[in-house]
């Protein structure tokens, strides 16, 4: 099956840094997403992003299907931005999401 | 905003014992979806669900587990005999046909004593 691996896995910011995620897969996919899963382990949407570009106020996401990687920009940490970022695929022949093992974000105030 | 809603938030069995977890999928939604994360583990995929029947499912979903559609709205995973490595967090998704977003619960927290 698809594998997707998540960089950094633990990332530690001042509040008001910028920080990068990357996913990076290893086959073609038909949907990509990524999720915050929040201290009470709720998994909320952030982006569908199965190609191009997108954003959300202090987030944005660019995924590159030809390359299989895709990137998650958080400007002007807070510290409600800490937990943990998970990308996951759908991989071309199959309905389910793979998940990575996730970036561990801590942001200190 | 629609939401997934899953019931109950938290879950205490003892080793052995059948539970059954519920969920309430966005209304318009065709595709439901179990998921498990173990504690400190990555989201696992356990089951797919599309018009009535089982259309995906992984290594971890053998006879031990089973879903159904008791009716128009809830979509159910019952978990036979369990065990202490089923103590996870389970999560319900839906999502409007097989590539759209998904969009998950809040989760059940399983715990097996």
């Amino acid at each position: 099956g698809i594998q997707v691996e998540q960089s950094p896995p633990d990332l530690i910011l001042q509040e008001g840094a910028n920080s990068t995620l990357r996913c990076n897969f290893s086959d073609s996919v038909n949907n990509l997403q990524w999720f915050h899963q929040n201290p009470w382990g709720q998994l909320i949407n952030l982006f569908y992003i199965p190609s191009g570009t997108k954003q959300n106020g202090r987030l944005s996401a660019t995924t590159v299907a030809t390359e299989r990687y895709s990137l998650l920009y958080i400007s002007s940490s807070q510290t409600t931005d800490s937990g943990v970022y998970f990308c996951a695929v759908v991989e071309t022949s199959g309905s389910r999401l793979t998940f990575g093992e996730g970036t561990q974000l801590t942001v200190n105030p | 905003e629609p939401e997934v809603t899953q019931t109950p938030s938290h879950q205490v069995t003892q080793m052995g014992q059948e539970v059954i977890l519920r969920c309430v999928p966005i209304s318009n939604h065709l595709y439901f979806y179990w998921y498990r994360q173990i504690l400190g583990q990555k989201v696992e995929f356990l089951v797919s669900f599309y018009n009535n029947e089982i259309s995906e499912k992984s290594e971890i979903f053998d006879d031990q587990f089973s879903v159904e559609r008791p009716d128009g709205s809830n979509f159910t995973l019952k978990i036979r005999s369990t065990k202490l490595e089923d103590s996870a967090m389970y999560f319900c998704a839906s999502s409007s046909h097989g590539l759209s977003e998904a969009f998950f619960g809040q989760g059940t927290r399983l715990t097996v004593v």
